[in-house]
């Protein structure tokens, strides 16, 4: 069963309408993560929760906020998408936060900007 | 900036071969992680590795965490086409703060 769950799993959208991608986890972590990973490309970590607790990375733009209402779900939220970003968005979580601990990911939802 | 490089970026090789693909660093990590990612898949967990000279075997995978701790190496022996995605390693600094910190990857097809 799969245990880190991203919706919808391929998302169109217009240039500059707001974007929502959702994801839900049934391990009960206290970390969830969103990346961002475009084409050839590593996957680049935009923030994490720990908890109720935000964590933005420092180039992570403003236009991208999120959302952690309970343990279970996390959001992604593209106020006014440009075409630059249109990428694979995964979602992962972990037990702890730390380098040492694994990360579990989701099936990622790709984002088309038109 | 603290980058791992990954070598090959691709790699295409017939089925039955084997390959070996370089995770480089010149930061030290506490552990390297691999990880396969399928196509429109998300990246799945391979093995962590955390003692300098560390060696571990996942069946025809065979993973080594160089005795500095700045680099790590993924040998496959017989290749099959299941072995086709994209192999990412990650480095971790350990304790609490931080997060993984994710090499381009090296991109392997195996062809029947």
């Amino acid at each position: 069963d799969a245990m880190v769950i991203q919706n919808p799993r391929y998302q169109v959208t217009q240039f500059g309408k707001p974007v929502t991608l959702s994801c839900s986890q049934t391990l009960n972590h206290n970390v969830m993560y969103w990346y961002q990973q475009k084409s050839s490309q590593a996957p680049k970590l935009l923030f994490h929760y720990y908890d109720k607790d935000f964590n933005n990375e420092a180039d992570t733009p403003d236009n991208f906020q999120s959302r952690r209402p309970n343990t279970s779900f996390c959001f992604l939220d593209i106020r006014s998408p440009g075409l630059g970003d249109a990428a694979m968005y995964l979602c992962a979580t972990s037990r702890r936060l730390g380098g040492n601990t694994e990360a579990f990911f989701g099936q990622g939802t790709r984002l088309t900007v038109v | 900036t603290q980058l791992l490089e990954q070598s090959p970026q691709f790699l295409s090789i017939q089925e039955g071969e084997n390959l070996t693909v370089y995770c480089n660093s010149s930061s030290v990590f506490s552990s390297l992680q691999w990880y396969r990612q399928e196509p429109g898949e998300g990246p799945v967990l391979l093995v962590t590795v955390v003692t300098g000279g560390e060696v571990k075997k996942l069946k025809r995978l065979t993973f080594q965490f160089g005795d500095a701790r700045k680099d790590s190496s993924l040998h496959i022996t017989a290749a099959q086409p299941g072995d086709t995605g994209l192999y990412l390693c990650a480095g971790g600094y350990g304790g609490s703060q931080g997060n993984l910190i994710f090499g381009k990857g090296t991109k392997l097809s195996v062809k029947p």
